[in-house]
């Protein structure tokens, strides 16, 4: 596998359910992102996690819970989520600006969890 | 705050026809990168050219090119001879370094959805 994988890639859930996102990159990158797109919306950054440490948290409700155990996965623990938390929800990877190079800083996005909320 | 305006929501055009992608962007920072993302159908992210604070000089790559002025704060998009596989949401974005220094997180646009018809 490369890239970025996302799985699943559709769920559908209702409002007591608990249910998890999972992201995975095989790029090597050190740096990992959950992104909300909703429909008319500017993609929302939700969590950056930069080497396994969450480094930014935008006020994303605690019905969203991530959880990065290594620098290749990342989580997304949904529960009690209401209809208007039905989104696409994106996964991304980066490498940070230390590291150099060309792809330096560039995120890597999966092709996303498309989550409807009843 | 930093912020990223794409004014145009929609935009058809016919096969051939040349198209320009408008994008204004706002930071505080001298320091910064301004990105352009191609999301297809499927979903995932693309990612299309990186260009930081620093280098104003245009890209050209294939059919694709930018123009870049700070005096202004556009970053614009040109697709030439446009095809119906140019049709996409094209999201332009600006990142900001992260105060952890390395890492950085976009701030995107609303996306402009680009029809090429046949």
């Amino acid at each position: 596998e490369t890239g970025v994988t996302q799985t699943p890639r559709h769920l559908v859930m209702g409002m007591t359910n608990k249910k998890s996102l999972k992201c995975e990159q095989h790029l090597g990158h050190n740096a990992m992102y959950w992104y909300k797109q909703s429909a008319k919306k500017p993609l929302e950054l939700m969590f950056v996690y930069s080497l396994e440490e969450r480094v930014e948290n935008n006020s994303v409700p605690s019905r969203f819970s991530p959880e990065c155990p290594n620098s290749s996965h990342l989580f997304l623990h949904l529960h009690t989520l209401q209809p208007e938390d039905s989104a696409l929800y994106l996964c991304a990877s980066s490498q940070d600006l230390l590291a150099g190079g060309p792809g330096a800083n560039v995120l890597t996005f999966g092709a996303g969890s498309r989550l409807t909320v009843l | 705050a930093q912020k990223v305006t794409q004014a145009q929501t929609e935009i058809s055009v016919v096969e051939k026809e040349d198209v320009t992608l408008d994008c204004v962007y706002e930071t505080r920072d001298t320091t910064y990168y301004l990105f352009w993302y191609k999301q297809p159908p499927s979903g995932e992210l693309v990612f299309l050219i990186r260009r930081n604070s620093f280098d104003e000089q245009n890209e050209i790559s294939g059919r694709y090119s930018w123009n870049f002025q700070k005096s202004t704060s556009s970053f614009n998009f040109t697709i030439t001879a446009s095809q119906v596989v140019d049709s996409a949401v094209y999201f332009c974005a600006l990142s900001e370094l992260g105060f952890w220094g390395a890492n950085s997180k976009l701030t995107f646009g609303k996306g402009i959805t680009l029809s090429v018809r046949p």
